[in-house]
């Protein structure tokens, strides 16, 4: 079956622009993640959904990023009037269940690049 | 502090070593996992532990949760396993990461 997939897969953006990130889990998975990786950092959450709903949104870097699910699949990930530090490899995984005891499978990844 | 924290940060090995990775954590957990993210980037989960001990083939994860430790285990090497390995941790509502341990394996 297929995985994870994320869309697109490199984006190239100006500064001040918005941009839009797309996520298809894995068919029956209930639980959404994204995560950013910068350049040479860490892994770094953003947010979670179960189902519809995401419990906790305080990992969102800043007011200018959003996050919707609809229909327990395809999320979005919006950064508006994006800035330089928001370059970055933006991750989408997928779970079965709930965060916790439900192994992960992510995606490739979308690459942003702020100029 | 972290809340997560691995050792070594970097780590050379020479083909057929024994290598083993840790992973401490401070906080209150449902599960750990362990991540492998290779050179471009794509990230596989290799394992998801609540209690025990798991094997896969030449993997092996311990955790202890009284002690909030686990270990990442890889008997006899190779230079296939050179990737950065990760240890997260699912609190309530959020995985925490630890900073990753640069993985190289040497013919």
């Amino acid at each position: 079956g297929a995985g994870v997939s994320q869309s697109p897969s490199n984006k190239v953006t100006e500064k001040g622009k918005d941009v839009e990130l797309r996520c298809d889990p894995i068919s029956g998975h209930t639980a959404l993640y994204w995560y950013r990786q910068s350049l040479g950092q860490g892994l770094e959450f953003l947010i979670y959904f179960q189902g519809n709903s995401a419990p906790d949104k305080s990992g969102l870097p800043s007011d200018r990023f959003s996050a919707e699910r609809t229909g327990g699949s395809v999320s979005t990930l919006t950064i508006q009037r994006t800035q330089q530090e928001d370059s970055a490899v933006y991750l989408c995984a997928s779970s079965l269940g709930p965060l916790g005891p439900y192994e992960q499978y992510f995606g490739p990844g979308t690459r942003l690049t702020v100029t | 502090k972290n809340e997560v924290e691995q050792s070594p940060q970097n780590l050379t090995a020479q083909e057929g070593e024994f290598i083993t990775i840790n992973c401490s954590y401070s906080v209150g957990i449902s599960a750990l996992h362990w991540l492998q993210q290779h050179p471009g980037g794509g990230i596989v989960s290799l394992f998801m532990l609540s209690s025990g001990k798991k094997k896969h083939g030449r993997l092996i994860a311990t955790i202890n949760i009284q002690e909030k430790h686990s270990s990442l285990h890889i008997t006899a090497s190779h230079p296939r396993d050179s990737a950065v390995y990760i240890c997260a941790v699912s609190s309530p509502d959020k995985l925490i990461f630890g900073t990753g341990t640069r993985l190289q394996v040497f013919p």
